[in-house]
């Protein structure tokens, strides 16, 4: 199994520009979850979705964020316009939706805005 | 929502001593708790969780140790390698009940063994 993969590793962007993150999940696995990890505020849920259907937004921080899952295989994370503070790196978990089961996550995106 | 608390931020130990990282939870409903690892440029990678019935579990050189009345859970790593150099996470279910709902992570605790 490759695991969850993301894309791009790093990205670098100039402020007001326009930022997608991709993620693909582990096969079979159905509920997915995105982080932000920053030194001052650490590990933060952003967003999760189950059998592709987002549940729980409320750790989104502004409307210049939003996610998507058009399909089992596949999510993005958006930042329009972005800001010096979003700098960050993003991580991307699946799992099992059920109790007690692991989060695997990706190896991150590092975002910085200029 | 849950809170969870790690200490200390930082643990610098010699090679072939023992570490131990403490966290402590909010919610008394929570019933897993994972420990995770982070390397340098990877994302967290789980290394052992145990469930609220049981007070231990082992996994050679790892432990975790439950204590669901005061609500703390520690991470125990004896006989430290410099492989084991990293940043650790403990974390508790973000809902109430066994985390299908995401989790919440403690701020992480670097570890360093010193050689």
């Amino acid at each position: 199994d490759a695991g969850v993969i993301q894309s791009p590793r790093h990205e670098v962007t100039e402020m007001g520009q326009e930022v997608t993150l991709r993620c693909k999940p582990i096969s079979g696995h159905n509920s997915l979850f995105w982080y932000r990890q920053t030194m001052m505020r650490g590990l933060e849920l952003l967003i999760y979705f189950n059998n592709n259907v987002p549940i729980d937004d409320s750790g989104m921080p502004e409307d210049r964020f939003s996610a998507k899952m058009p399909n089992a295989s596949f999510s993005t994370l958006k930042i329009q316009p972005s800001e010096p503070r979003d700098s960050a790196v993003y991580f991307c978990a699946s799992s099992l939706a059920s109790y007690n089961s692991p989060l695997h996550f990706g190896n991150g995106t590092r975002l910085t805005v200029t | 929502g849950e809170n969870v608390e790690q200490h200390p931020s930082t643990l610098s130990v010699q090679e072939g001593d023992s570490a131990v990282i403490k966290c402590t939870y909010s919610d008394s409903a929570s019933n897993y708790f994972p420990w995770y690892k982070q390397e340098l440029g990877k994302g967290p990678q789980l290394i052992i969780d145990i469930r609220s019935n049981v007070g231990e579990k082992k996994d050679q050189r790892i432990a975790v140790t439950l204590n669901k009345t005061a609500k703390h859970f520690s991470l125990h790593i004896t006989e430290t390698q410099p492989e084991d150099s990293a940043v650790y996470f403990c974390a508790a279910p973000s809902d109430s009940g066994g985390g299908a709902d995401g989790l919440t992570f403690g701020k992480g605790t670097h570890l360093i063994i010193q050689p």
